[in-house]
């Protein structure tokens, strides 16, 4: 199994509204990472996971707040998103922090917030 | 702060062409990584480049990294349509897992 996982594929949601986005991967890996892509732009790194642990959080703001349950598992909970905030959400992952591998990317989830 | 360049932001070229697509990075870096997006689908690797000289080919696409220059090239031999995608490369803040993509090539092929 060489690929990551991301549920739902799409999501429309009010400002007032709470839900999450779920990434998973089986390959072992110990870096899974949050990212966020506007329309015609590149991917902008969110936030990192090693062994569970959040290494790096890009000054997001705290409306989103991820979440590693464990190793195979992340979550981004959304809370009083701005209109603003429509965009592809896209999870990777990697074997390891301080690798050379390169990072595998989800489907993504394309996220409308009205 | 690392920042990364691409050129051109949008290739249109004829099938059977040759180009270049260029990224230029600003400080020093251990790693980059080419991938490639199809329109509304995520990202796919193409190449892992770690050192400088370093070349890597698959099919018509061979990228190269000189890292005394900052500078990755992408070079598309004898395009296809299949070929049509946007390419973006990204640089590894040195010591860090932290990425900076570049701002994408849109490649459009046509007959």
């Amino acid at each position: 199994d060489t690929e990551v996982t991301q549920t739902p594929k799409h999501l429309v949601m009010g400002m007032t509204n709470k839900k999450s986005l779920k990434c998973e991967q089986h390959m072992g890996h110990r870096a899974m990472y949050w990212y966020k892509q506007k329309a015609k732009k590149p991917p902008e790194l969110m936030f990192v996971y090693s062994y569970e642990k959040l290494s790096i959080n890009e000054s997001v703001p705290s409306r989103f707040s991820p979440e590693c349950p464990n190793s195979s598992l992340l979550n981004l909970h959304l809370h009083a998103l701005q209109p603003e905030d429509s965009a592809l959400y896209l999870c990777a992952s990697s074997p390891a922090i301080g690798g050379t591998d390169t990072q595998y990317f989800g489907p993504g989830t394309r996220l409308t917030v009205l | 702060e690392l920042k990364v360049e691409q050129n051109p932001l949008f290739l249109s070229m004829q099938e059977g062409k040759n180009y270049t697509i260029y990224c230029n990075y600003s400080t020093t870096s251990d790693r980059l990584y080419w991938y490639r997006q199809d329109p509304g689908k995520s990202l796919e690797s193409l190449f892992v480049l770690l050192s400088n000289g370093a070349v890597k080919q698959e099919g018509r696409l061979m990228a190269s990294l000189d890292t005394k220059a900052r500078l990755s090239t992408l070079h598309i031999t004898a395009a296809v349509h299949d070929l049509s995608a946007t390419y973006f490369c990204a640089v590894a803040v040195y010591n860090t897992d932290k990425l900076i993509f570049g701002t994408g090539t849109r490649l459009q092929v046509f007959p």
